[in-house]
């Protein structure tokens, strides 16, 4: 069994601060990892995605995740943050098998200026 | 540009109409999937497509009602809605079953 866990529901930056989104995981079987970004009153986005390849993924507009086994995490982070990163952002799980495709129940950016 | 779209992206609808939220995929994807998502709660999965097979229908009511003709299209027919229905309704596609899911922009949905 499958499962994704978002700590923190909301999250506040400011301006230039560093990101940091946290994603843990359990799953039985080496994961396929997601990210997705989703603006107001707009459907998701995929930010990034890791498949087993490096476990550092660089994703779009400055993200990035890094898979850690030992710690079944897969934490997002933006070096700095601005003001249209300010957004709702899930991270998703899926087993390679294709069998299970979870969403977390997402965590709200908010940037301060 | 997603490659999905979604009609209408608002629609506000009484309790005894019946309407339909289009999707349709430009991606040559196999699968597509309809959410809910509401306010303060997780993605809620409706319903999975598989080469114009349901393979998955998370107890919806059957108020909804899911159409597949072919693999790029994907209708979710509403009817007798209750107010506590209104959300975002969002239309996703992926390769394969359970492969990357790409999103539309979503429908908004209210229902008075």
């Amino acid at each position: 069994a499958q499962s994704v866990t978002q700590l923190g529901s909301h999250v506040s930056v400011s301006e230039g601060a560093l990101v940091l989104l946290r994603c843990n995981y359990s799953s039985s079987v080496p994961p396929y990892l997601f990210w997705y970004v989703q603006y107001p009153n707009q459907g998701l986005q995929l930010l990034l995605k890791y498949t087993s390849a490096a476990t550092l993924v660089k994703g779009i507009n400055g993200f990035e995740a890094e898979f850690k086994k030992s710690e079944t995490s897969f934490h997002l982070t933006k070096p700095s943050a601005h003001m249209s990163d300010a957004a709702e952002y899930f991270c998703a799980v899926s087993d390679p098998a294709g069998n299970q495709f979870y969403f977390g129940t997402g965590t709200s950016l908010t940037v301060i200026p | 540009e997603t490659g999905v779209t979604q009609t209408p992206r608002h629609l506000v609808m009484g309790m005894t109409n019946k309407k339909s939220l289009k999707c349709e995929q430009h991606l040559g994807h196999n699968a597509m999937y309809w959410y809910k998502q509401s306010a303060k709660k997780p993605l809620e999965l409706m319903f999975v497509y598989s080469l114009e097979e349901r393979v998955e229908n998370n107890s919806v009511p059957s108020r909804f009602s899911p159409e597949c003709p072919n693999s790029s299209h994907l209708f979710l027919h509403l009817h007798t809605l209750q107010p506590e229905d209104s959300a975002l309704y969002l239309c996703a596609s992926s390769r394969d079953y359970k492969d990357t899911q790409y999103f539309g922009p979503g429908t908004r949905l209210t229902v008075l």
